[in-house]
């Protein structure tokens, strides 16, 4: 069956940056690719971004472009999301998903919780 | 970017019940929808896709349908595991944009 097993929760200061990353099974992983989406306390959801596992391409959300950067390593299936210069309002759990094509995700990663705070 | 409404934000409702979500986009995305369900302290769970597709495994008492710019999800008669937050997202045009959720709870 798909999983998605994400890594565990962080806390940051302001400033810092965080990397989670998406450990994929259950399926070819180069024939989809992985969307990252957050949800702040208490808030809906907000897209984040998608990168294509068979060739790296990568679409990021405009207020994110120039802090974020998602990459994969196909040898072990894993996605990872960076977010650098981290502000307490990137305070939020962060979910990777399988998506195809970058627009409709599917299955889910239980979460990440990614604090920041001085 | 295409904005997301949903209406009622939030419902109260009883086991039993037919219970309809209303989900409209600022411009026409064709049948590029989809629906989640997200309980408390858990990942979102697909529902639908193409406005009345449903996913894998999804019980037949959701429904969707709708094109253009308004939508619906129906749930047939509540159960106890359907109450939970259930987001809308548009998926016709980058960036892809949820509604802000509807809360159905007991009653």
């Amino acid at each position: 069956q798909v999983q998605l097993v994400q890594s565990g929760a962080e806390v940051k200061k302001p400033g810092a940056s965080v990397k989670v990353s998406c450990k994929a099974s259950g399926y070819t992983f180069t024939s989809y690719g992985i969307s990252w989406v957050r949800q702040a306390p208490g808030q809906g959801l907000e897209w984040m971004g998608w990168i294509s596992a068979y060739n790296g391409n990568t679409n990021y959300a405009q207020k994110l472009q120039g802090r974020v950067t998602m990459t994969t390593d196909t040898s072990t299936s894993t996605a990872y999301m960076e977010l650098r210069s981290l502000r307490s309002d990137d305070t939020a759990v962060y979910y990777c998903a399988r998506d195809y094509s970058g627009s409709n995700p599917t299955y889910w990663g239980q979460g990440t919780l990614v604090t920041v705070s001085s | 970017d295409i904005q997301m409404t949903q209406s009622p934000s939030s419902l109260s409702a009883s086991v039993g019940d037919r219970v309809t979500i209303t989900c409209r986009a600022s411009q026409g995305i064709s049948n590029y929808l989809a629906w989640f369900q997200q309980k408390p302290g858990k990942a979102p769970k697909s529902l639908i896709y193409a406005a009345s597709s449903l996913q894998s495994g999804v019980p037949s008492k959701f429904s969707g349908s709708g094109s253009g710019t308004d939508f619906t999800l129906t749930i047939s008669s509540l159960q106890p595991e359907d109450f939970a937050t259930y987001y809308c997202q548009q998926y016709n045009s980058y960036p892809p944009t949820f509604g802000p959720g509807t809360k159905v709870d007991i009653k």
